[in-house]
This record gives structure tokens, sequence and C-alpha cells, in this order.
């Protein structure tokens, strides 16, 4: 009962380097999304998945970048670290956009520290 | 501008009692759905409930309740009987279209 799986769980960088975080999801679902979770604000859309061959931006979009590389699989990479961008992503699915009452279905995060 | 405020950053309850959680949100879409999550220490988030803007009755799923007021554009969740194991971030999310927007959180606190 994998759910949404993400990889890897925790990562240091140093500014400047990049990186993919990897999303998989093993539900069927159509819908992906890219979420960051900073102290005292919940969490904010980066860039979500409509459905397998799409992408668009979130709220908070700059400096990522998204690859849905196929209806389980939506990567998230930053091509430039910066410190601003230590958070906690979370991946997240749900089956079919644009239907208000379909919850998302989260992975477990992946703490992101860089330097 | 905000979507989604949760006036109570922290919350205490003793166990076994009821506690409501409140939250707010501004939308002109007619159609919308609201959720809660928990986050534990351990950092997973996990669906509580849901309540669709169209919706007749307050939902409910086991000890948790939403208490929603359409007029008010409020969407409070209820725990009733509180366990330890309640102890964790509420979050309030609000559903228009593709994307969820959250709202701050809060922690609620069991005591024994």
């Amino acid at each position: 009962n994998a759910g949404v799986t993400q990889t890897p769980k925790f990562q240091v960088l140093k500014t400047g380097q990049s990186m993919t975080l990897q999303c998989a999801q093993d539900m069927n679902h159509n819908s992906m999304y890219w979420y960051r979770q900073d102290p005292g604000m919940g969490l904010r859309l980066i860039y979500y998945s409509a459905s397998e061959g799409t992408t668009d931006k979130g709220e908070v979009p700059n400096g990522y970048n998204v690859s849905r590389l196929n209806k389980r699989e939506f990567s998230l990479r930053l091509e430039s670290a910066a410190p601003s961008q230590t958070s906690v992503y979370f991946c997240a699915s749900s089956e079919t956009p644009g239907l208000s009452n379909q919850p998302q279905h989260f992975g477990d995060g992946t703490r992101l520290s860089i330097l | 501008a905000q979507k989604i405020t949760q006036t109570q950053p922290g919350m205490f309850v003793q166990e076994k009692e009821a506690v409501t959680l409140d939250c707010t949100y501004d939308t002109s879409d007619p159609s919308y759905g609201l959720f809660w999550y928990k986050q534990p220490s351990s950092g997973e988030m996990i669906f509580l409930i849901y309540q669709g803007s169209y919706d007749q009755q307050n939902a409910t799923e086991g000890r948790y309740s939403l208490n929603f007021q359409k007029a008010r554009k409020s969407a409070n969740l209820v725990i009733s009987a509180s366990q330890l194991g309640d102890s964790a971030m509420y979050f309030c999310a609000m559903r228009e279209a593709i994307d969820m927007r959250f709202g701050a959180g809060t922690r609620l606190t069991v005591k024994p």
C-alpha cells in the first residue's frame, strides 16, 4: 500500500548545486502536485500536473522546474539551489483534476536544507 | 490575498473533551471543496474530512465533524472525545479548481 512515494527523505545541498526530487504514485491518479511547507505558512503550491503531458505553475514556481515523466511519476528540479529554498517538500496526487471533492493524497515529504 | 485563515496558532484540550478548530475562507466561486488534514510530528499529511459547497448536511467521519456555515464562510473542525494521539498540526484547505490552498495551521495539544 505505497500510495505516494518521495525520494530522498532528507538532503543537504550547497548553494548553487542542483538536484531532482522524485515522486511516484501507484493509485492511477491523473493529477500530481508539488508543495513546499515553511514554518507558519502552511503548504504552498509550486507546480502541478493536471494530467499526463501537462504541467502548470502554482503559487511559488520561481527557481523550480518539473517533469511529468509518465502517469506515475512527477519530478521537481532545483537548477541552482538557494538558501531560500530550504523547506519541506511534499508531493501529492488526486484522482481527477477540476473536481473539488477530490482529496489529495500526500507523500511523506522531503526535508531539504540549502547551506 | 489570503484565501484560508486559521486564527488559532495553538490550542489545548483535555483528553476526552471536544475541541473546535476554526477555519474561514474567501471565495467567489459557488463550487468549491473544503478539506481538513492532520500532520503529526512524524510529518505526513493525513486527510481527515471533506465538505462540498453544495452539501446540505455537515460532514462527519468518526470523531471528526465539520461545522459548515456557508454564509459566514467558515468550516470549523470539531474533534469529539479527544485522544492523546490527536496532538498534531491541523490544516484547513480549500479547492476551487485544480489547486488547493492551505491555511497556516493550528497546533493542537491534548493534555492527559
